[in-house]
């Protein structure tokens, strides 16, 4: 079946413009991740959906980033006034997570974004 | 949440068996160990999860000792298609969230 799609995947912009980010998740998928990864780190935790709700979003580094889910399917990160150290790969990853039970994210190709 | 220390990196050649070790001194009593590998331009994708002794599937093994402070990933005879970064992480998968906690991982390279 379809796997975790993610749009665009090349995002280029200008420092201090708005960007937003698409995640197409799994369907029947309830947990949604965005997760950053920076050149050769390990991805970095930002916020978690949990159906529409944003069930975690201690991750996201501050209010400039702000993420939806509005019908608990597809998500958008957005980011506002854009800065050179937001440039990253931007990875989306969905799971079925139910509680007691261990649980298997999967990943999408990511959005790489560059602020100039 | 339980930190893990791997190798940065790793060397091999087609045809041989890799083996990473991960150390997690801190993994707590309901934590599993996951690997993740992560190709060049592409999300990570789960390979295998174990909680104690070994875990076998048709792409690796994990060997997790009794005190599951540690534990090796084996990849048999690798070829060059299994260059790549592997990361182990320690949590919980029953957890509320679940977030995955990375650290830096092993960037393999398999020569020819």
């Amino acid at each position: 079946g379809a796997g975790v799609s993610q749009t665009p995947s090349n995002k280029v912009t200008e420092k201090g413009k708005y960007v937003e980010l698409r995640c197409d998740p799994i369907s029947g998928h309830t947990a949604l991740y965005w997760y950053r990864q920076s050149l050769g780190q390990g991805p970095e935790f930002l916020i978690y959906f949990q159906g529409t709700g944003a069930a975690d979003d201690s991750g996201l580094p501050n209010d400039r980033f702000f993420a939806v889910r509005p019908e608990g399917s597809v998500s958008t990160l957005k980011i506002q006034r854009t800065e050179r150290g937001d440039s990253a790969v931007y990875l989306c990853a969905s799971s079925k997570w139910d509680r007691g039970h261990t649980d298997t994210q999967y990943f999408g190709p990511g959005t790489r974004l560059t602020v100039l | 949440l339980a930190k893990t220390t791997q190798p940065i990196s790793m060397d091999s050649y087609e045809g041989q068996e890799v083996n990473i070790t991960c150390s997690h001194n801190n993994i707590a009593t309901n934590d599993y160990i996951t690997w993740y590998q992560q190709f060049p331009s592409q999300g990570p994708r789960f390979i295998i999860q174990g909680y104690k002794t070994k875990v076998t599937n048709e792409v690796a093994s994990l060997f997790i000792p009794a005190d599951r402070k540690s534990s090796t990933l084996s990849l048999p005879r690798v070829s060059l298609s299994d260059t790549a970064v592997y990361y182990c992480l320690v949590g919980d998968p029953g957890g509320a969230g679940n977030m995955l906690t990375f650290g830096g991982g092993t960037r393999l390279m398999v020569k020819p």
